[in-house]
């Protein structure tokens, strides 16, 4: 039973222009909701994360929004750049006594071109 | 600040053997959770440690076990190594009731 679900499973964006990351969860009782970038044999590096009592937050050039209704989750990067290309997990924490555990989506596969 | 620490980066088994692998988390960090990646399962969580206890397990057999010191450094250990084993392990800190993870760089395990 997949939890979270990254149903583009690849992204290809020219430089400058907005990426725009999706995720889909099941479980309403999810707390918080993290992205993360990851490049191949390193580990994730967090981007951003959001509370279920929020509905977007922003660092820089990455926004997140989170739909509760719709149970689904997204990362804006504007302007998107080179260096941006890597792998993106969406992560959702249930919080309480499990804050220390994360289940992931399966990735999505940023690719910006110069 | 130093990042989370894993060592060995790499490291190359046969099947039957056992590994031991070690983390040092962030400074302050008391929790250290880990994960295994695949490629036909991706990042999957195995246990989390906070003040020396296991507060958290994931659905991984008996032969995966780990533990925290008073200095909140933790080990991992996979017992009976099979192939499947093969993975990226990874080790993550956190302040305690903090939803942002932390990751090392992994731990590169090959079973042949």
């Amino acid at each position: 039973d997949q939890q979270v679900k990254q149903n583009s499973p690849s992204l290809s964006v020219q430089e400058g222009r907005i990426s725009i990351l999706n995720c889909d969860y099941t479980n309403s009782m999810f707390d918080y909701f993290l992205w993360y970038k990851k490049y191949p044999a390193e580990g994730p590096t967090f981007l951003i994360s959001i509370s279920s009592i929020k509905d977007k937050n922003e660092d820089g050039r990455f926004t997140v929004f989170l739909n509760k209704s719709a149970k689904h989750l997204s990362l804006h990067i504007v302007p998107s750049q080179p260096g941006d290309s890597a792998v993106y997990f969406c992560a959702v924490n249930a919080g309480g006594t499990s804050y220390g555990k994360l289940t992931f989506g399966q990735g999505t596969i940023l690719t910006v071109h110069p | 600040k130093a990042g989370v620490t894993q060592t060995p980066r790499y490291l190359i088994k046969t099947r039957g053997q056992q590994v031991t692998l070690s983390c040092s988390p962030i400074s302050g960090h008391r929790s250290v959770s880990w994960y295994q990646q695949t490629p036909g399962q991706g990042l999957q969580f195995l246990f989390e440690y906070f003040s020396e206890t296991q507060r958290n397990k994931g659905n991984f057999p008996g032969r995966f076990s780990g533990r925290q010191f008073s200095n909140s450094r933790s080990e991992m250990n996979v017992s009976t190594l099979e192939l499947g084993d093969s993975a990226l392990y990874l080790c993550a800190s956190s302040r305690d009731r903090d939803e942002k993870l932390f990751f090392g760089s992994g731990t590169q395990l090959s079973v042949l």
